[in-house]
């Protein structure tokens, strides 16, 4: 299985700052059809998951552009820029290229 | 706008059986794969299962193979989770998602197995 390794697992920040987290995977996410399927995926307090970036740097509708996600290979980044309150949660990697689909650890973002 | 919601949770004792469902509105439920995603509490997200547009191909985690089934009627647009054999280690928050990208997500359905 390929296993996704996320770090930190906790980020406390400040509002108004940036935060980074990093997933790096034991293989390359490469599909055989050219795409990298590595999404990344917002878990609010008490709320179910929803997905903020799709093949490594898309945004979907309706996140902000303060998220963006960047990388290639087996090493992968979400930013956020200028932290806002409702950004805490928990922040999840996931690979989608080979079976089973497999998760980080998560990443949980607090504010400082 | 996509929705899915979910029922079917509950209480079960282990060695039992229970059954998810997810009904889907807002896409053309036949066009997308569907996906079982759960939640363990206070623990991380761990991908359960996976089926075609068409039903024609299923995926399952190691730990549920040949104790679960997916499937779906693309008439009702509603896809299921035929849970049997029930461990204790079962006992999350079970969610559907649109497509093996996880792209939209129900409401969960908590699933606890315990006697």
């Amino acid at each position: 299985d390929v296993v996704m390794t996320q770090s930190p697992l906790s980020l406390p920040v400040a509002l108004g700052q940036s935060a980074s987290i990093s997933c790096r995977s034991s293989q390359r996410l490469v599909h055989s059809d050219g795409n990298t399927y590595l999404n990344w995926f917002q878990q609010r307090p008490g709320q179910s998951p929803r997905r903020l970036i799709y093949k490594i740097s898309n945004r979907d509708s309706g996140v902000p552009d303060r998220f963006s996600g960047s990388g290639s290979g087996t090493d992968f980044t979400l930013k956020i820029s200028r932290v806002e309150a409702e950004d805490v949660g928990v922040y999840y990697c996931m690979q989608g290229t080979h079976w089973p689909r497999t998760f980080g650890q998560g990443t949980k973002v607090e504010i400082k | 706008e996509v929705h899915l919601l979910q029922s079917g949770g509950g209480l079960v004792q282990p060695g039992g059986s229970l059954r998810l469902s997810c009904t889907a509105s807002g896409i053309i439920f036949s066009d997308f794969g569907m996906s079982w995603v759960r939640q363990a509490p206070g623990k991380g997200l761990e991908w359960v299962s996976e089926i075609r547009n068409d039903g024609g191909e299923t995926h399952y985690a190691d730990s549920v193979k040949g104790r679960f089934t997916v499937s779906r009627d693309n008439s009702r647009k509603i896809l299921f989770l035929q849970m049997r054999s029930l461990r204790v280690e079962d006992t999350a928050v079970y969610y559907c998602a649109k497509s093996w990208q996880l792209g939209n997500w129900g409401q969960g359905s908590l699933v606890t197995v315990s006697s």
